[in-house]
């Protein structure tokens, strides 16, 4: 079945650094791809969205970018802060289902250091 | 807007109590989902409804979990009896129709069963 891959965390930078946090997702069609964000104590929200190849997603000097050739969309930010730190799911739609439904990674935990 | 709205926040209770968690989802929207977090199992899809329907409640985990949708602006889940490995935060999402809409996730009910 459809599925997501995400780096595994914890992933620990300096502010102002660059980041990386690697996706790469199974699927049989063309799903749409999304990046979510979990701040402690409150609920998943959406960062970013592609919905079709070589889309590109921005929100809040994050960037990502819908490879198809190479199956990843892989989040990234110039220059982080460290009101940055936070969870990070990478997710696409679940092109299997009739539903909104959203196949979800295990997150990625990011801590940005002052 | 208001978004996704869950009560309570926080609930404490010992093991074999009822326990009722309660979801507004975003008005308009006609799909609701509930989740499950947890460190060790990560997101987990509950259930999910369109339409007030239960459409998959495949990760439902035991029959003691139930979940409701009166009206499309109310969801209740209910776990009977409870039991300490119950503990975690549960979510309630929304979203609007069709494949690849993004979900709208409410703060979440944090559960300690004791």
């Amino acid at each position: 079945g459809d599925s997501v891959t995400q780096m595994e965390g914890p992933v620990t930078l300096s502010e102002e650094a660059f980041l990386t946090i690697n996706c790469t997702y199974t699927a049989t069609g063309y799903p749409s791809l999304f990046w979510y964000v979990q701040y402690p104590g409150e609920g998943l929200q959406l960062l970013l969205k592609a919905t079709k190849a070589d889309d590109k997603g921005s929100n809040k000097g994050f960037e990502a970018t819908y490879r198809k050739e190479t199956t990843s969309f892989h989040l990234e930010k110039g220059s982080v802060q460290v009101s940055d730190s936070a969870v990070y799911f990478c997710a696409l739609s679940d092109l299997n289902s009739s539903a909104s439904k959203i196949i979800f990674g295990s997150g990625t935990r990011l801590s940005i250091r002052p | 807007d208001a978004g996704v709205i869950q009560s309570p926040r926080h609930e404490v209770t010992e093991m074999g109590q009822e326990v009722t968690l309660r979801c507004k989802p975003i008005s308009g929207h006609d799909y609701l989902f509930w989740y499950r977090q947890t460190m060790m199992r990560g997101l987990e899809l509950l259930i999910y409804f369109n339409n007030n329907v239960p459409i998959d409640d495949s990760g439902m985990p035991e029959d003691r979990f139930s979940a409701k949708m009166p009206n499309a602006s109310f969801s209740t889940l209910k776990i009977q009896p409870s039991e300490p490995r119950d503990s975690a935060v549960y979510f309630c999402a929304s979203s609007a129709g069709t494949v690849n809409q993004p979900q709208h996730f409410g703060d979440g009910t944090r559960l300690s069963i004791l």
